[in-house]
């Protein structure tokens, strides 16, 4: 049962454009989400967080929406550069516990 | 800071063998983590403690897997028999209890079990 889901597998954007990914959960006990970004050969890195009592948060070029009553977050890059491409996963918790529940990752290419 | 260290970075075995992976978490940190990521599953969390104790070992695929905190900076992850579907690449993490969701991960070990 996955609680946290990347629908898209890859992406491919230009250059300068927005990279929008998205994330779908269904367990209403998650407030708080997260994504992380992922290069080949390397651990996963904290890109980005929002508690469920915003809807946005803003961090340079990257923005995460968060849309309680869908149960779906995205995230916005603008304007995406070469540098940007690699798995993003999504990743929620819980209550006050420490566990995270990953999505399966979105592979990012951006196109120079 | 070194980060968080993992060894080996590649480890190729035989079925039936026994397989250790290490870990070393950012000093400070009093949360670690033990994930397995493979193609059909992504991420998984396998097991993680809180200030050496397992908290939730729930994701440890069977008895074969065990592993242990002996101090705050140290940790090992066991297979033992292994076999071939544990082929994987295990990430170890860490992070401070009171940053929600926000860990800290090592390189990796791919593990490949012939």
């Amino acid at each position: 049962d996955q609680q946290v889901k990347q629908n898209s597998p890859s992406l491919s954007v230009q250059e300068g454009r927005i990279s929008i990914l998205n994330c779908d959960y269904t367990n209403s006990m998650f407030d708080y989400f997260l994504w992380y970004k992922k290069y080949p050969a390397e651990g996963p890195t904290f890109l980005i967080s929002i508690s469920s009592i915003k809807d946005k948060n803003e961090d340079g070029r990257f923005t995460v929406f968060l849309n309680k009553s869908a149960k779906h977050l995205s995230l916005h890059i603008v304007p995406s550069q070469p540098g940007d491409s690699a798995v993003y996963f999504c990743a929620a918790v819980h209550g006050g516990y420490q566990k995270v529940t990953f999505g399966t990752g979105t592979k990012l290419q951006v196109i120079p | 800071d070194a980060g968080v260290i993992q060894s080996p970075r590649h480890e190729v075995t035989e079925m039936g063998q026994e397989v250790t992976l290490r870990c070393k978490p950012i000093s400070g940190h009093n949360s670690l983590f033990w994930y397995r990521q493979t193609m059909m599953r992504g991420l998984e969390l396998l097991i993680y403690f809180n200030n050496n104790v397992p908290i939730d070992d729930s994701g440890m695929p069977e008895d074969r897997f065990s592993a242990k905190m002996p101090n705050a900076s140290f940790s090992t992850l066991k297979i033992q028999p292994s076999e071939p579907r544990d082929s994987a690449v295990y990430f170890c993490a860490s992070s401070v209890s009171a940053e929600a969701g926000e860990q800290y991960f090592g390189p990796g070990t791919r593990l490949t079990v012939t």
